[in-house]
């Protein structure tokens, strides 16, 4: 157990639809990170935040969103959802930058 | 960007054998890590390792920083050892953490 924490752990919806993906970090990590594992992507980074303020974006698409909250989970909204952007999703937390980041199960996001 | 390559990208092994994945990149690095996605998808540490050697049971990994790569290597391996082995590295700038990910080695054990 990575001591990061996200729900839910599926999740099949149609398309244009909005889903909010969430994700518990490790007891005292300040940074969240979000990535997405797709087929043909990879794992591809999306979004960081540190202690409730973005800190770095990667690939995101503007129709994706984050948040981070002042308790430190965060969440991530996928909004007029496409085929195309079924993946694994996953958060990870760390402490500082150059420290060892650990991921959550991964939320497996079907668009149908 | 950083760039992150890992070679061989398939791996067939009956058990018991050794194998060794390489994991080459492309600039200095702060934060270089090894995981295991299991066929459940869990991404799994395997090292946090930077710089140096470091071992873990029949696991052991190496970095040489100044020659932008790192090596994994599995002994005596087992089916339970089938899966992705990702190498992940974070350049440094701007002082995120956040990593780049290689394609990853599929490596499959056979009993």
């Amino acid at each position: 157990d990575s001591g990061v924490t996200q729900t839910p752990k599926h999740l099949i919806t149609a398309t244009g639809q909005r889903v909010t993906l969430r994700c518990s970090p490790r007891s005292g990590d300040l940074s969240v990170y979000w990535y997405q594992q797709s087929l043909d992507q990879g794992l591809q980074f999306l979004i960081q935040y540190y202690n409730g303020e973005e800190r770095a974006k990667g690939n995101i698409l503007e129709r994706f969103s984050a948040q981070q909250f002042p308790d430190l989970h965060s969440e991530l909204n996928l909004s007029s959802l496409e085929l195309g952007d079924s993946a694994l999703y996953f958060c990870a937390s760390s402490g500082a930058a150059n420290t060892e980041a650990f991921f959550g199960q991964g939320t497996r996001l079907t668009v149908v | 960007g950083i760039q992150v390559e890992q070679s061989p990208p398939d791996l067939i092994l009956q058990e018991g054998a050794n194998s060794t994945l390489r994991c080459n990149f492309s600039d200095s690095v702060n934060n270089l890590q090894w995981f295991h996605q299991n066929p459940w998808g869990q991404l799994i540490n395997l090292f946090y390792i930077p710089s140096g050697t470091k071992q873990n049971g029949r696991l052991s990994a190496t970095t040489v920083a100044t020659e932008r790569y790192s090596l994994l290597y599995i002994s005596s391996s087992q089916t339970t050892d089938s899966g992705v082995y990702f190498c992940a590295a974070d350049h440094g700038s701007g002082n995120t953490g956040k990593l780049i990910f290689g394609q990853g080695t599929t490596l499959q054990v056979k009993p």
